[in-house]
């Protein structure tokens, strides 16, 4: 079946502009992550849905990160007032249900955002 | 700081011969990990996880080992090949979900 999709695959912007970035998890998975990976860098876990809870928002780096996720489906995250500092590849995860109970995450190609 | 990370920024192994990939990690309640692996302009690819029961587990090719006492994860890729040329992470669970990246070892192989 189809793995974790996101969009767009680049994106550059003008610093202090919103933008929006996708993920379409794999079907059927409840849990979404969203991490950043700066250049050279491992990946920085950001945000955490799981089914209907509450979102674990604790890696969110400022107030203008937030993002959302309809039900087990879509999640868009969202970047308002970029920053030049902000420039990094966000990677998007689903797995089945968590992991630490032996669920694989599985990511998707990433966004590379560049902010001018 | 980071909890997880790697010895050696990077690795480079002839053709054939097995690789030895390290990472440390400063948690001891962590109780689960995992080896992704990153080709160029892609998202990491799970390789193969471990749970803190246990002190090695082996896939296709790869064997992790994890050593509790001095909080030692390695991966070992037997026979490597030119497509296991890639940037390899490892990452440990917190709170069961929550995963922690070190910075990566870069493995190039030469033909």
């Amino acid at each position: 079946g189809a793995g974790v999709s996101q969009s767009p695959s680049n994106k550059v912007t003008e610093k202090g502009k919103d933008v929006e970035l996708r993920c379409d998890p794999i079907s059927g998975h409840t849990a979404l992550y969203w991490y950043r990976q700066r250049l050279g860098q491992g990946l920085e876990f950001l945000i955490y849905f799981q089914g209907n809870s509450a979102p674990d928002k604790s890696g969110l780096p400022s107030d203008r990160f937030s993002a959302e996720r309809t039900g087990e489906s879509v999640s868009t995250l969202t970047i308002q007032r970029t920053q030049q500092e902000d420039s990094a590849v966000y990677l998007c995860a689903s797995s089945p249900t968590r992991t630490g109970n032996g669920d694989t995450q599985y990511f998707g190609p990433g966004t590379r955002l560049t902010v001018l | 700081g980071e909890s997880v990370g790697l010895h050696l920024p990077t690795l480079s192994v002839q053709e054939g011969d097995n690789s030895i990939i390290n990472c440390a990690y400063s948690n001891s309640a962590s109780d689960y990990f995992i080896w992704y692996k990153q080709e160029s302009g892609k998202g990491p690819q799970f390789i193969i996880d471990i749970r803190s029961n246990m002190d090695k587990r082996q896939g296709q090719r790869v064997t992790v080992l994890l050593n509790k006492t001095v909080k030692h994860l390695s991966l070992q890729i037997a026979a490597t090949q030119p497509g296991d040329s890639a940037v390899y992470f490892c990452a440990e669970s917190l709170n069961d979900y929550k995963l922690s990246f070190g910075a990566g070892t870069t493995v190039t192989v030469r033909a």
